[in-house]
This record gives structure tokens, sequence and C-alpha cells, in this order.
């Protein structure tokens, strides 16, 4: 079935570096990608989202870029932060013709900023 | 804006008996989903509700768990009896009209089932 994926589950980046965190997906129906970022024991976050008509779309130190050639999502985040360490997901908002609104999560990326 | 609020924070329990979880999502908002969280499936979606209605529901495991929304600001996840498989943290989430894709979550509930 469809589903979204992610490359890697672990990520280790020097702080100040730009890191890269990406995710596969299967359904090329979906509407919005988005990434969330869930912090050790809070719930997840809204971080950035890009409508699927868009391959690009920033903003504050973080870049989502969008190739539907190859059914990839990536977000970069820039000179990263201590607090920039959690679990990103991506996740797809696929709206079907009768207003149904689901948004499926990814697996998660663990991203740890070293000091 | 004291965000979407859950309560309990955590919750333990034995097999069989019944859980319920509590949800007060953000004024204003008009979706409000119920995740589950477990290392093995990650975050799924139970079900969600669009102006107190129950759109879908299809993510509910089985008939064990059930789900209300009485008014725009209360929703409870029910699990009645309760396994230790239903061991996970449950988030609350909720968004404001036309934007389902931006979500705010709760804390979650962590569940234990003994």
């Amino acid at each position: 079935g469809e589903s979204v994926g992610l490359h890697l589950p672990t990520l280790s980046v020097q702080e100040g570096d730009n890191s890269i965190i990406n995710c596969a997906y299967s359904n090329s129906a979906s509407d919005y990608f988005i990434w969330y970022k869930q912090e050790s024991g809070k719930g997840p976050q809204f971080i950035i989202d890009i409508r699927s008509n868009m391959d690009k779309r920033q903003g504050q130190r973080v870049t989502v870029l969008l190739n539907k050639t190859v059914k990839h999502l990536s977000l970069q985040i820039a000179a990263t932060q201590p607090g920039d360490s959690a679990v990103y997901f991506c996740a797809e908002l696929l709206i079907s013709n009768f207003g149904n609104e689901k948004l499926t999560f990814g697996t998660g990326t663990r991203l740890t900023i070293i000091p | 804006d004291a965000g979407v609020i859950q309560s309990p924070r955590h919750e333990v329990t034995e097999m069989g008996q019944e859980v319920t979880l509590r949800c007060k999502p953000i004024s204003g908002h008009d979706y409000l989903f119920w995740y589950r969280q477990t290392m093995m499936r990650g975050l799924e979606l139970l079900i969600y509700f669009n102006n107190n209605v129950p759109i879908d529901d299809s993510g509910m495991p089985e008939d064990r768990f059930s789900a209300k929304m009485p008014n725009a600001s209360f929703s409870t996840l029910k699990i009645q009896p309760s396994e230790p498989r239903d061991s996970a943290v449950y988030f609350c989430a909720s968004s404001f009209p036309g934007l389902p894709n931006e979500q705010f979550f709760g804390p979650g509930t962590r569940l234990t089932v003994l």
C-alpha cells in the first residue's frame, strides 16, 4: 500500500553545521508534505509544509525540498543548534474528493546535535 | 494560549480495566485528532473529528476503542476493556479550519496496561 518512509533512522551533526533529513514517499496523490519535530517527552510540533505543486519552501533556518520525480522530500536545517536535537517526522496529507483529510506520518529520524 | 490539554499525563492500569483519556483542543480549532505512538508502529492516526463530527475512524484498532466529542472543547478516547498491547503514548491534536496539515499536539498520555 501507500506509505511514507525515511532513509536514515539516526543522524549526528556538529553544532553549527547544516543538516539534511530525507524522506521517501510513495503516494503521488498527496496534497501536502509536512515536517514535524518531536522533542523527548513532548508531542510533535509543526515545522514547515509544502504543497505538492511546489518544489521548495523556506522558513526560518529550515528549507523543505520536494522532488516529485523521485518521490523524495528533504528537510534542511541551517546552522544547527543543540535545541534542534529531536526526532523529525515527514508526513503527507491526502485530501479526498469527499473532503476526508488524512495525515500519515513516516517513521522518524533522530537528529543529534553534537556540541 | 494553553495549547492542547490532555489528561491524565500518565495512566497505569490493569488488563481488563476501562481507560478514559481526555482532551481539550485549542479554542477556535475545528479539527481534533487522536493518535497513538509506539516504537513498533510509530505515530498512527486513530480518528479525527471536524466540528465535533467523527470523519474518519478507520484507524481505530477494534471495537474496544471508542471516541466522542460532545462539544467543541472536549473529547474522550475510551478503551474498554484495556489490554497490554494498548500500552502507548496517546496524543490529541487540533488544527484551525482549513489547515489540517498544521496540527497542534498536546503533551500526550502515556498509558501502561499491566
